[in-house]
């Protein structure tokens, strides 16, 4: 398996613009989560998934923030609109269960503009 | 709630000497416990884990002990090499629901220089 695949790696945006991020999980892994990286803060869950369902999003932000999962094999993190302070690197891991290691991908690192 | 502290960045050793990264957690009921790296442009790898207490997770030459008694994991290695240099991230997992759901220390910089 290629492992959890992020896109883009990189993302340049302007304030006030839509950004998308996308992830696929290792295939056959039942939950996915989304996973925020910043000097500050450090690493802080966002959101996760277990079966496509959200679970916990206690961690989105704010509601500029959204994330979905259509399917076991793709998810999005949304930003509508996109704000300076948004800029960091944005890890998405999937897990087999619950109890099982998380693998992270490769993170996108944006910079909003 | 969960927490987890790190000793502060960056540590910068010479080749060949001893590392040590320490790493305290807060937690309700029995997490299991990990060390992630994060080498420069790459996404996190788990390094190690213990899940009880007393275990020891160890791999690349790196160990960790957890320690119920004085909620530790800290990180060592005998003899660091070069390619060692990248940013390590003390985990836990929850223990109350989702195991895999992870709160992270703030990471420490380690510099290895020849």
């Amino acid at each position: 398996d290629a492992g959890v695949i992020q896109s883009p790696r990189h993302e340049v945006t302007e304030m006030g613009q839509e950004v998308t991020l996308r992830c696929k999980p290792i295939s056959g892994h039942d939950y996915l989560f989304w996973y925020r990286q910043t000097m500050m803060r450090g690493l802080e869950l966002l959101i996760y998934f277990n079966n496509n369902v959200p679970i916990d999003d206690s961690g989105m932000p704010e509601d500029r923030f959204s994330a979905k999962m259509p399917n076991a094999s793709f998810s999005t993190l949304k930003i509508q609109p996109s704000e300076p302070r948004d800029s960091a690197v944005y890890f998405c891991a999937s897990s087999f269960t619950e109890r099982t290691e998380a693998f992270f991908g490769q993170g996108t690192r944006l910079t909003v503009v | 709630g969960n927490s987890v502290t790190q000793m502060e960045g960056p540590v910068t050793l010479s080749e060949e000497a001893f590392l040590t990264i320490n790493c305290t957690y807060t937690a309700t009921g029995y997490p299991s416990l990990f060390w992630y790296v994060q080498y420069p442009g790459e996404g996190l790898q788990l390094l190690l884990k213990a899940t009880k207490a007393d275990d020891k997770g160890s791999n690349k030459g790196f160990e960790a002990t957890y320690r119920k008694e004085t909620t530790s994991f800290h990180l060592e290695k005998g003899s660091v090499q070069v390619s060692d240099s990248a940013v390590y991230f003390c985990a836990l997992s929850d223990p109350t629901g989702t195991a895999s759901k992870l709160t992270f220390g703030t990471g420490t910089r380690l510099q290895v220089t020849l």
